[in-house]
């Protein structure tokens, strides 16, 4: 079974310009997360889908930050437009809750880096 | 004060030893309880789910305290292949985001 997959593994950019990350869960996945590590700091929580719909999107930064699902199944999220700030590993995450905990299964994420 | 909080570590052991790791949560409700291992530029790996009655994996137990509202990971014999970051995750409901902590080192040495 194919893992969570994410796009680009790499992204460097200049201020101002924007950059959509791509994120496929792994199929049948219905819960999809984006976290954020900034260097030196924890992971972070930005938001959740469930299905298409947003479920939880507390830890969007601000409004440049735009995160999309349509359909449900893969993920875009898009910087526009990029600052300094927003430099560090983006991570997708994909669970399936069934009847017990939902674990989830991490992509081995987007690095990007703002100059 | 941060709601998950982690030895900050780094842990530099010699091979064979055992170690433990410790972690608290600020909020009593929380639903659920993680250790992942993240090998540097890598993804965090789900190592355990922590149960209250406590879980073992082979050399790795994980225990839940609820009281104290903290949660240990005990890594037994360790190997040079247990050098990695480990990190804590609570989730306040069972469907939803996790919350991480900072994340401890450890670097098992020959």
């Amino acid at each position: 079974e194919a893992g969570v997959t994410q796009f680009p593994s790499h992204s460097v950019i200049e201020k101002g310009q924007t950059v959509t990350l791509r994120c496929d869960p792994i199929s049948g996945h219905d819960n999809l997360y984006w976290y954020r590590r900034v260097m030196g700091k924890e992971i972070k929580f930005l938001l959740h889908f469930v299905k298409e719909s947003k479920q939880d999107e507390s830890g969007m930064p601000n409004n440049r930050f735009l995160a999309e699902r349509t359909g449900g199944t893969y993920s875009t999220l898009k910087v526009q437009p990029a600052e300094l700030e927003d430099s560090g590993v983006y991570f997708c995450a994909s669970s399936f809750f069934g009847t017990g905990t939902d674990t989830q299964y991490f992509g081995p994420g987007t690095r990007l880096t703002v100059l | 004060r941060k709601e998950v909080e982690q030895d900050p570590g780094p842990f530099n052991v010699p091979e064979g030893a055992t170690v433990a790791f410790n972690c608290t949560y600020s909020n009593s409700a929380s639903q659920s309880f993680f250790w992942y291992r993240q090998d540097c530029r890598k993804e965090p790996k789900l190592l355990m789910s922590v149960y209250s009655s406590g879980n073992e994996d082979g050399r790795f137990t994980a225990q839940l305290n609820r009281a104290s509202q903290y949660i240990s990971l005990l890594i037994r014999d360790s190997k040079l292949s247990d050098s990695a970051t480990y990190l804590c995750a609570v989730k306040d409901t069972n469907a939803g985001k996790s919350t991480f902590g900072d994340g401890t080192t450890l670097t098992v040495k020959p």
